[in-house]
């Protein structure tokens, strides 16, 4: 199976200051066959379901604001949120779906300091 | 609309079963892989099974292999969840979620990117 190590486990950062979150594979998850790293980023709010941030490692979804970034390849990942807004604070988890079991990393909970 | 509706969760003792439901619309569903994926309270995520219309491709995590069985109804739009020999560990909200569109018979895997709402279970004596 592949692991997902997120770190880190929680993180306070000012509003409007740049929040990192990183990510690493336990093996490559980029395919070589469509140039595609098969790495996925999900943020989760309380009391409601994880929503799809960040595929392929990079693409955001289109309700994402440009200041969610993804970057990495291979094994390792980052997301960075540039410019804090109190209504990102959540939950984030990256993901593998490269190969079943379809692995999440433990979650990063990130708080406003 | 898109959207995934999830029914069935409730309170059981251990050792018994129960069935989960999931209805899907706004999207036509047998071209898409489906997934159950799970948490705890408290915790984080827990992928628990996944299939394809296409070849009826079925996997599960070591955890739920030999006591869940994932399956669909594409003429109903609905995914089911059995789940047998239930334990205090398999307590948890659980997911149903799109990953993955198939064109014919190639299928990609995608990421998740529909979720319903949940529906808990509690395994409890």
């Amino acid at each position: 199976d592949i692991v997902m190590t997120q770190s880190p486990e929680s993180l306070a950062v000012s509003l409007g200051e740049t929040a990192t979150i990183n990510c690493k594979s336990s093996q490559n998850i980029f395919h070589s066959s469509n140039n595609k790293n098969y790495f996925a980023w999900y943020q989760q709010k309380p009391g409601q379901p994880p929503k799809l941030l960040i595929y392929w490692a990079s693409t955001r979804e289109s309700w994402v604001p440009d200041r969610f970034s993804g970057s990495g390849s291979g094994s390792a990942f980052t997301l960075t949120i540039t410019s804090l807004q109190a209504e990102d604070v959540a939950v984030y988890y990256c993901q593998q779906y490269y190969n079943s079991p379809y692995t999440f990393g433990q979650g990063t909970n990130l708080q406003i300091k | 609309q898109l959207q995934l509706v999830e029914s069935g969760g409730g309170v059981v003792q251990p050792g018994t079963s129960l069935r989960l439901s999931c209805v899907a619309s706004g999207f036509i569903f047998s071209n898409y892989g489906m997934h159950w994926v799970r948490q705890a309270p408290g915790k984080g995520l827990d992928w628990v099974a996944s299939m394809w219309y296409v070849r009826d491709n079925k996997n599960y995590a070591a955890s739920v292999k030999g006591r869940f069985t994932i399956s669909r109804d594409n003429s109903k739009n609905t995914l089911y969840l059995q789940m047998n020999s239930l334990r205090a560990d398999d307590t948890a909200i659980y997911y149903c979620v799109r990953g993955g569109s198939c064109s014919g018979s190639n299928c990609l895997q995608e990421p998740f990117d529909l979720w319903g709402q949940g529906t808990l279970v509690t395994v409890s004596s």
